[in-house]
């Protein structure tokens, strides 16, 4: 089983549809935990952490579940921008570690 | 804001070359990582260094090493390179202390083997 997994997608909507990814993990010691943007031949950028309580920053929301071991990444009123791949990241103790991805189409 | 600085964005060499990709990071921080991101794979970590003159291996070390002589730069090294070493190779940083930090990315260098 991977450390991290996440739908492939991809995921195609239309603007201003509310869209939500889910990432699991196996690791239960996992401390801290992040999404990441990376646009075509780009390199991941943070889009936000995810904390116990969960958190929101403008339209997209982060969930963490610890008992079940899964984070969400909820983005409402999707923009066309909003296209890109969407990366889960889990902190195990000691590295950082990558879901696949989930790739994003918003269309007009 | 933090830079990560990687020497190269695209690079061609040739089977059985040494291969050294540098990376430094200006914000001092102790954890610096080498990810390589293949299509369908995501990002697969290669090495990680606490601090300096430390290392430990990730998921696929295999045909490289790295190097971590000072805390700003690390260095990974294809001994022998070969054509399934082509890829886009990204080094990242953290602080060490703050286990809740994100990482900070280099802009990637796309490698290809021929």
């Amino acid at each position: 089983r991977k450390e991290v997994e996440q739908d492939p997608g991809p995921f195609n909507v239309p603007e201003g549809a509310t869209v939500a990814f889910n990432c699991t993990y196996s690791n239960s010691a996992s401390q801290s935990f992040f999404w990441y943007r990376q646009d075509c031949r780009k390199e991941p950028k943070l889009l936000m952490s995810v904390y116990s309580s969960g958190n929101e920053d403008g339209r997209f929301t982060a969930q963490l579940n610890r008992a079940s071991q899964y984070i969400s990444l909820l983005i409402r009123d999707s923009k066309l921008s909003d296209s890109a791949t969407y990366l889960c990241v889990v902190n195990p103790p000691n590295d950082m570690r990558f879901g696949a991805g989930t790739r994003l189409t918003v269309k007009p | 804001d933090v830079k990560v600085t990687q020497s190269s964005r695209y690079l061609v060499k040739r089977t059985g070359e040494k291969v050294f990709l540098e990376c430094v990071q200006d914000m001092d921080h102790e954890n610096m990582f080498w990810y390589r991101q293949d299509p369908g794979l995501g990002l697969r970590l290669i090495y990680f260094s606490y601090d300096v003159k430390m290392k430990e291996k990730g998921d696929i070390p295999e045909g490289y090493s790295v190097s971590r002589e000072k805390k700003e730069r690390f260095s990974l090294i294809l001994e022998s390179a070969s054509t399934n070493q082509t890829s886009m190779y990204l080094c990242a940083s953290r602080p060490g202390t703050a286990y809740n930090s994100p990482l900070h990315f280099g802009n990637g260098t796309r490698l290809t083997v021929t």
